[in-house]
Parts: C-alpha cells; sequence; structure tokens
C-alpha cells in the first residue's frame, strides 16, 4: 500500500500567519492517464471531511484563496497564507492513483 | 440539493452483521464511482470500499475484503455497506462518499459500535 506521511501532525499558529503542511507518499502518485491524483481535506470539528484541493493544486468552489496546493511525484504541500479562526480543524492528504486509496495521518492545526 | 445521506448505522454484537445505505440525490448517481470509508473514534480516516458506475468493479481495503459487501441501486440512487463477521476494530463512523479519484462529496456519516 502507498503510504502517505504527514508533518507536522499538531500545527498551532498565530491568527493572520501562514501555515503550510507537507504531505509524502512512499510511491509517486502519477497516475497512467498522466494525472496526479492528491487531494487535500479539511475536517472541522464534528463535521465530515470536506476537499479543499484536488489534482495536487486545484481549488474547489468556495474554498478560499488562501489557501493553495503545490507539488508533483511524492512530495506535496498545502500553504494557508493566513489562517484564520474558521481554519481551525484536521487536515488530509489522500491518494486516489492506487488501491486502496490511502490517507495521511491528519494535521491538526489550532491557534495559539 | 446534492446529497448523501447515510443510515443504519448502530450497537453490534462482535461476530455480527449490519447494514448501511446511502441516499444520493442531486447528482447522476449512475455515472460516478461511489465509495465507503471510516473514521475510528478520535483516529484518522480509512478507505474501506469502491464500486464502479454499473457495479462491475468492487474494490476492498484488506482488512475488510471477504466480510464487507459494497452495492449499489442505480434505479434508487443508493448505496450499500453489508458488514459481516463484525470486530470491535471496525467500530467508526462510516461516511459515503461521491467519487474515488479525487472524492469530492461526503455524506454526514453513520456510527457503527461492535461491542458485547
Amino acid at each position: 500500500d502507498v503510504v502517505m506521511t504527514q508533518s507536522p501532525l499538531s500545527l498551532p499558529v498565530t491568527l493572520g500567519q501562514p501555515a503550510s503542511i507537507s504531505c509524502r507518499s512512499s510511491q509517486s502518485l502519477v497516475h497512467s492517464d498522466g494525472n496526479t491524483y492528491l487531494i487535500w481535506f479539511q475536517q472541522r470539528p464534528g463535521q465530515s471531511p470536506r476537499r479543499l484541493i484536488y489534482k495536487v493544486s486545484n481549488r474547489d468552489s468556495g474554498v478560499p484563496d488562501r489557501f493553495s496546493g503545490s507539488g508533483s511525484g511524492t512530495d506535496f504541500t498545502l500553504k494557508i497564507s493566513r489562517v484564520e479562526a474558521e481554519d481551525v480543524g484536521v487536515y488530509y492528504c489522500m491518494q486516489g492513483t492506487h488501491w486502496p486509496r490511502t490517507f495521511g495521518q491528519g494535521t491538526k492545526v489550532e491557534i495559539k | 440539493e446534492v446529497q448523501l445521506v447515510g443510515s443504519g448505522g448502530g450497537l453490534v454484537q462482535p461476530g455480527g452483521s449490519l447494514r448501511l445505505s446511502c441516499a444520493a440525490s442531486g447528482f447522476t448517481f449512475s455515472t460516478t464511482w461511489m465509495s465507503w470509508a471510516r473514521q475510528a473514534p478520535g483516529k484518522g480516516l480509512e478507505w474501506v470500499a469502491s464500486i464502479k458506475e454499473d457495479g462491475s468493479d468492487k474494490k476492498y481495503v484488506d482488512s475488510v475484503r471477504g466480510r464487507f459487501t459494497i452495492s449499489r441501486d442505480n434505479a434508487k440512487n443508493s448505496l450499500d455497506l453489508q458488514m459481516n463477521s463484525l470486530r470491535a476494530e471496525d467500530t467508526a463512523v462510516y461516511y459515503c462518499v461521491r467519487g474515488v479519484v479525487s472524492p469530492g462529496l461526503w455524506g454526514q456519516g453513520t456510527l457503527v459500535t461492535v461491542s458485547s
């Protein structure tokens, strides 16, 4: 199985400051169709996961532009340019290229 | 409204069975892969199973293969997960999910508790 490794697992951030989460995969996530299926989810307390980013860097409709995704191959990053109070929650990366689909352990973002 | 509504969770004894259902609305159900994912209490997310648009292909995570069966009824816009030989480690919130390469819609989740 493809192992997805996130860091850090806990991220205390000051309001208005940037935040960055790393996600590394044990195998390349480039699919045979040429796409790279790396997804980022946000899970607020008590809620279902919400997709933020798909195919590495494509932001979902309604997702604030302070969220951005980047990377390639096996190394990916989610950045929040200026953290707001509503960004508190756990962030997961997931790969949709190989079976079985696998997730990172999750990164808990909290306000200092 | 585009949504997935899961149901069927509850308390079951080890070794028992349970069937989860998911009602889809607001999108063309028959043209998309569907999946189930789960989250144990206080833990991370785990992919459980996926089924192709026409039901001809099914994928399972190793830990549930042979015990769980995913199925769908495109005429009723519904997705099911039959869970047999349940174990304590299957205790989790189970989410119905649309998609399989970039899953973009998650249901509200239904809690399954396996305990004597």
